[in-house]
């Protein structure tokens, strides 16, 4: 089975751009979550969609957003792009529906946004 | 509120020897935990998880860890350091809700394998 891919893999952009970020899950996995990683904050949680409606969410700026399409592929949206949104973004799937917390998320090889 | 905690930023062993990984968590409900590690320019590939069942979890790659819950504490072990195992290792806790699913990150541990 296919794991998660991420695309594009690295992207330079300028700030005050915007971006997009694509995500495909592993076939069959319905919930799709998105996390920035950086040297000073770490590894982040940005937000989480599930049967293309978000259902969980961070503390970022409305600068991000997300959807999911039916076929549970995701994109991630940064408007307006500061120096600070340079990062490494992790897209991770699960299958969404669990007991106690057990849902194990998969994650991708991550894109890798440069801001100038 | 869940938080956790990996008590080492850097942890340097010699090839063959033992490696152990320290993490404390908090958590308000029953946790889950898992282990990722992170080799350079990778994304994270998990190690093991802990559900409730036994406590003590193996995973891939000769990996374990225990769970302790009067200590909250999920250490990770390994008998033997092999060069592969150089790389940043995670200690996440998830609590699952109604509202979905949620990972709260550790702050890494860096290991370095020495020969």
């Amino acid at each position: 089975k296919a794991g998660v891919t991420q695309t594009p893999r690295y992207l330079i952009k300028t700030r005050g751009q915007q971006v997009t970020l694509s995500c495909s899950p592993i076939s069959g996995h319905r919930s799709v979550s998105w996390y920035q990683q950086t040297p000073g904050q770490g590894l982040q949680f940005l937000f989480e969609y599930f049967s293309e409606t978000q259902r969980n969410k961070g503390n970022f700026p409305g600068r991000f957003s997300g959807r999911q399409f039916s076929n549970s592929r995701s994109e991630m949206n940064v408007s307006t792009l500061e120096l600070g949104d340079s990062a490494l973004y992790l897209c991770a799937s699960s299958l969404g529906e669990t007991v106690l917390g057990s849902d194990t998320q998969y994650f991708g090889p991550g894109t890798r946004l440069t801001v100038l | 509120a869940q938080s956790v905690t990996q008590l080492d930023s850097h942890v340097s062993v010699s090839e063959g020897t033992p490696v152990l990984l320290r993490c404390n968590y908090s958590s308000s409900y029953s946790p889950s935990l898992f282990w990722y590690v992170q080799h350079p320019n990778k994304g994270l590939q998990l190690l093991l998880k802990y559900t409730s069942a036994a406590t003590l979890v193996k995973g891939i790659n000769g990996f374990e860890a225990e769970f302790k819950k009067s200590e909250t504490s999920f250490h990770l072990t390994k008998p033997s350091a092999h060069m592969s195992d150089a790389a940043e290792y995670f200690c996440v806790v998830s609590e699952w809700k109604a509202a979905g699913n949620k990972l709260t990150f550790g702050g890494g541990t860096r290991v370095l394998v020495k020969p």
